[in-house]
């Protein structure tokens, strides 16, 4: 079975800084997609980035990007340049290729300070 | 398009009592998926739908829910008879190939 581990319950960031937040992952697929998804207070979920496993180069959005590391089945979120609206809970998640089932990570609350 | 839509946004009731939630898939999109968020199990997926087929409803917790997809725009999750412990955000997601689209949820509270 696939799951998704988030290690981090809470982070804390500072207005303009850098965080990253870590997210791992159990499969025996070699093809497949990783996602991270924002849930901001009016909990509507929000797609923030995505990564195709076959894809060696790492995935950016922006200020968004990800350290997607395939044979240690990590996929971390880093956000540069924090501002006060990235403050939400995020999810990692997990679908094989040929299977729309999502797995999603138990969630990182990330506070930014102003 | 719209987006996913889902309503009620809020349902308030009592024990004993049957509930409805209702989505409206982004057009085009050939799978549906509901999924339940509380604090305690985080986001959990019910059940979803592939052209209007359910394929996989091992999340549903029990005979209590049921859900339909009787055509490409409309599906349904019911709760009868709605628990305490069923009140949680629901949510409905869609589909195609690629990344899933949340509605913006449906809270239950069940007095």
């Amino acid at each position: 079975a696939q799951t998704v581990t988030q290690s981090q319950p809470e982070m804390s960031v500072q207005e303009a800084e850098t965080v990253t937040l870590s997210c791992t992952y159990d499969t025996s697929e070699s093809d497949y997609y990783l996602f991270w998804y924002k849930q901001p207070p009016s909990r509507q979920m929000i797609l923030v980035i995505r990564q195709e496993a076959y894809k060696q180069q790492n995935a950016t959005e922006n200020r968004f990007s990800v350290n997607f590391q395939k044979a240690a089945k990590s996929f971390s979120l880093k956000i540069s340049d924090s501002q006060l609206g990235d403050a939400a809970m995020y999810f990692c998640a997990y679908r094989r290729t040929y299977n729309n089932d999502m797995r999603f990570g138990a969630g990182t609350r990330l506070t930014v300070k102003p | 398009d719209a987006g996913v839509i889902q309503s009620p946004r809020h349902e308030v009731t009592e024990m004993g009592q049957e509930v409805t939630l209702r989505c409206k898939p982004i057009s085009g999109h050939d799978y549906l998926f509901w999924y339940r968020q509380t604090m305690m199990r985080g986001l959990e997926l019910l059940i979803y739908f592939n052209n209007n087929v359910p394929i996989d409803d091992s999340g549903m917790p029990e005979d209590r829910f049921s859900a339909k997809m009787p055509n490409a725009s409309f599906s349904t999750l019911k709760i009868q008879p709605s628990e305490p412990r069923d009140s949680a955000v629901y949510f409905c997601a869609s589909s195609d190939t690629g990344e899933q689209f949340f509605g913006p949820g449906t809270r239950l509270t069940v007095l």
